[in-house]
C-alpha cells in the first residue's frame, strides 16, 4: 500500500467555478477524513466517514461544500461556486481502530482561486 | 469546546542537542489521545509520536519522547541528537478517546536545525 493519495497536488481556479478533489486511502483503513489547512495555522476538521456513512461534519462545511464516500473507498470533496476564501490546502486521512488510530494524512490538494 | 496551544511559533536547535516543543490543551473529558505530527515542507503530515491519557508511562520513539502532564493538561515534545531531517513544521494534536474522531490541532511551531 502507498500510503493516502490525493489528486491533483495543485488546482487553480476562477472565482465561481465548481471544484472537486480526490481521496484514496489506505485500503485498510475505514475511517477518512477532510482537513484545511490554511498558511499559518493547523489542520481545520471538515468533515469524516466511517465507510460510506458521514458521520460528522465541521460547522466550517458551507452549503457550497459536499463530500461523498460513495462505496467506503475513495472519497472526493466538492467546492461549487469557488471563493477566494476558499483558497487553502485540502488535506485527507485515513485511520481505523484496528491500526491504534495512527491517522495517515496524504500530501493534500493546494486550492488557489483567483 | 477544545483547543489545543503551541505557544512557540518558532524555535531553533543546533544539530545533535536536544530541544523540546511544548503544547497545552484545554478538555474536560478524562479520556483520549495526544499526537505531535511532522509537516516537512514537502507537506506531508508524518505522525511522530502518540499517547493514550490513561497511561503514565510517557511514550518514546527512538529519538523522540513526550513528557506528558495530565493534571497540568501539557505534552511537551523532546527531539534528542537533533538532525538535519528534523527541520519542520510540528504540530500538537488531540482526540477524544469516545465520540468524535476529528483531530483539533494547534497552529503549530516551525523548527530549525542549524549545521
Amino acid at each position: 500500500d502507498t500510503g493516502v493519495s490525493q489528486d491533483p497536488r495543485h488546482k487553480i481556479t476562477k472565482r465561481g467555478q465548481n471544484v472537486t478533489f480526490r481521496c484514496d486511502p489506505i485500503s485498510e483503513h475505514n475511517r477518512l477524513y477532510w482537513y484545511r489547512q490554511t498558511l499559518g495555522q493547523g489542520p481545520e476538521f471538515l468533515t469524516y466517514f466511517q465507510n460510506e456513512a458521514q458521520l460528522e461534519k465541521s460547522r466550517l462545511l458551507s452549503d457550497r461544500f459536499s463530500a461523498e464516500r460513495p462505496k467506503g473507498s475513495f472519497s472526493t470533496l466538492e467546492i461549487q461556486r469557488t471563493e477566494q476564501g476558499d483558497s487553502a490546502m485540502y488535506l485527507c486521512a485515513s485511520s481505523s481502530p484496528s491500526f491504534l488510530w495512527t491517522y495517515t494524512f496524504g500530501s493534500g490538494t493546494r486550492l488557489t482561486v483567483v | 469546546a477544545q483547543t489545543v496551544t503551541q505557544s512557540q511559533p518558532e524555535m531553533s536547535v543546533q544539530e545533535a542537542e536536544t530541544v523540546t516543543l511544548s503544547c497545552t490543551y484545554d478538555t474536560s473529558e478524562s479520556d483520549y489521545y495526544l499526537f505531535w505530527y511532522k509537516q516537512p515542507p514537502s507537506r506531508q503530515m508524518i505522525l511522530v509520536i502518540r499517547q493514550e491519557a490513561y497511561k503514565q508511562q510517557n511514550a518514546t520513539e527512538n529519538r523522540f519522547s513526550v513528557n506528558f502532564q495530565k493534571a497540568a493538561k501539557s505534552f511537551s515534545l523532546k527531539i534528542s541528537d537533533s538532525q538535519l531531517g528534523d527541520a519542520a513544521m510540528y504540530f500538537c494534536a488531540w482526540r477524544p478517546t469516545g465520540g468524535s474522531e476529528k483531530l483539533v490541532f494547534g497552529k503549530g511551531m516551525k523548527l530549525t536545525v542549524n549545521p
